[in-house]
């Protein structure tokens, strides 16, 4: 069974750092596009970064560009994010997924950010 | 950017047919999913790519596109069936591809 875990959320100050982790288990997972999508509270998904499966091709929403770092490592099964100079609107869930031709077919249970004075 | 627009809440009854619709542009040559999310839960895909049912997804539960419409079908609404539900292309001519529409929440009567 396919299995995404999410950790490393928390309470951070306006221009802090955190670090997202995300533990895939029950398939290959080198092979695998791996994304982060967001939620605000009460909001809708909001799609913020890739990575390919060797981790040399990424992209990022242009909310997150340049503040948010997408990384794998692949000999452990996880995937990461790291999001610097975090602002109150980054407050959020933020769930990993798996991609499957362009849609998103397995998701972490999410990791909640909250980025307050 | 890419917009897709979808009504912000649907109501119905038990036993009948519900009709979630996600509008947007150049339909034809984009593969629509949909995706079903509960309170506090991870979003689940429930169609993908117009039409497609996942494994352990039920049949009650479809997908068409007609023009720059396309329409998750839900028949013989279960009260389980009472969630937030998402459509979701690939727009391959932005650098931000993967756009999620307004959401729909749908109230089980």
């Amino acid at each position: 069974e396919v299995a995404l875990v999410e950790s490393g959320g928390g309470l951070v100050q306006p221009g802090g750092s955190l670090r997202l982790s995300c533990a895939v288990s029950g398939l290959g997972f080198s092979g695998q596009w791996m994304h982060w999508v967001r939620q605000a509270p009460g909001k809708g998904l909001m799609w913020i970064s890739r990575i390919n499966g060797d981790g040399r091709s990424t992209s990022y929403a242009d909310s997150v560009k340049g503040r948010f770092i997408i990384s794998r490592d692949n000999a452990k099964n996880l995937l990461y994010l790291q999001m610097n100079s975090l602002r109150v609107e980054d407050t959020a869930t933020y769930f990993c997924a798996i991609e499957w031709l362009q849609s998103f077919h397995y998701w972490g249970q999410g990791s909640q950010v909250t980025v307050s004075p | 950017s890419y917009v897709l627009t979808q009504p912000p809440s649907v109501s119905v009854a038990p036993g009948q047919t519900a009709s979630i619709t996600c509008g947007g542009s150049n339909f034809g040559v984009k593969r629509i999913h949909w995706y079903q999310q509960k309170p506090g839960r991870a979003p689940v895909i429930v169609v993908s790519h117009d039409n497609g049912r996942p494994s352990g997804i039920p049949d009650r539960f479809s997908g068409s596109t007609s023009g720059n419409t396309a329409t998750l079908t839900i028949s013989g609404v279960e009260a389980g069936d009472e969630a937030d539900y998402f459509c979701q292309v690939w727009d391959s001519s932005s650098d931000q591809p993967y756009v999620f529409g307004t959401g729909t929440t749908v109230t089980v009567l």
